[in-house]
């Protein structure tokens, strides 16, 4: 079935620095893939997507790139903020499908 | 644009009773509507898939007569836990969809506590 795998445990780091986090991906057919953030308290959002292969989508300072030959989708921000503090839930759909498979999510901790 | 929002926020309710939580598409129409729960410090699991004016389609392993599902118009689906019990305590959000898209809205969501 499909599956999202994101790196293990929190994540943190010190403002300006650079965030890396990893997702990769099984899915039958051709998936759109996504990132949501949840910030404390709230419900998740829509950080970006990208739906075929190279691809990049890109939002508030993140960027992502839909890598079909390695099956990720590993999310990037060159100069992180105390306000990037939040958990991030890559996500796949496959084409047709209505439902959304969700990774574990990390919690990333900003430090200023 | 684009807002779902859930009703209540925060729910304690006593074992053996049921509670009601709603989820609205505040400024678009929803044809499909979707409900997850969230563990702490895990993903959120589908529960159910419902379409306006059809039955709801639930994942495999979560009791339909236990979570009850209503959508009744474009803009309101109801999720109702009937008989809670402690095991039922956890993160509830619903989002939303609108036909031609792939995009789902998400509520805050609704924290649940059954004592």
């Amino acid at each position: 079935g499909d599956s999202v795998t994101q790196m293990e445990g929190p994540v943190t780091l010190s403002e300006e620095a650079f965030l890396t986090i990893n997702c990769t991906y099984t899915a039958t057919g051709y998936p759109s893939l996504f990132w949501y953030v949840q910030y404390p308290g709230e419900g998740l959002q829509l950080l970006l997507k990208a739906t075929k292969a190279d691809d990049k989508g890109s939002n508030k300072g993140f960027e992502a790139t839909y890598r079909k030959e390695t099956t990720s989708f590993h999310l990037e921000k060159g100069s992180v903020q105390v306000s990037d503090s939040a958990v991030y839930f890559c996500a796949l759909r496959t084409y047709g499908n209505n439902r959304l498979a969700f990774g574990k999510g990390n919690q990333v901790v900003v430090i200023p | 644009g684009a807002v779902v929002s859930q009703h209540p926020s925060r729910v304690i309710c006593k074992s053996g009773t049921s509670v009601k939580i709603e989820c609205r598409s505040l400024d678009f129409q929803a044809t499909t509507m979707f409900w997850y729960r969230q563990f702490p410090k895990q993903s959120l699991m589908l529960m159910a898939t419902s379409n306006e004016g059809s039955k709801a389609t639930y994942e495999q392993g979560v009791e339909k007569d236990k979570f009850l599902i209503n959508h009744a118009s474009l803009t309101l689906s109801t999720l109702t836990v009937t008989s809670a019990h402690p095991e039922d305590s956890s993160f509830y959000i619903c989002s939303a969809r609108t036909s031609g898209t792939d995009t789902q809205y998400f509520g805050p969501g609704t924290r649940l506590t059954v004592l």
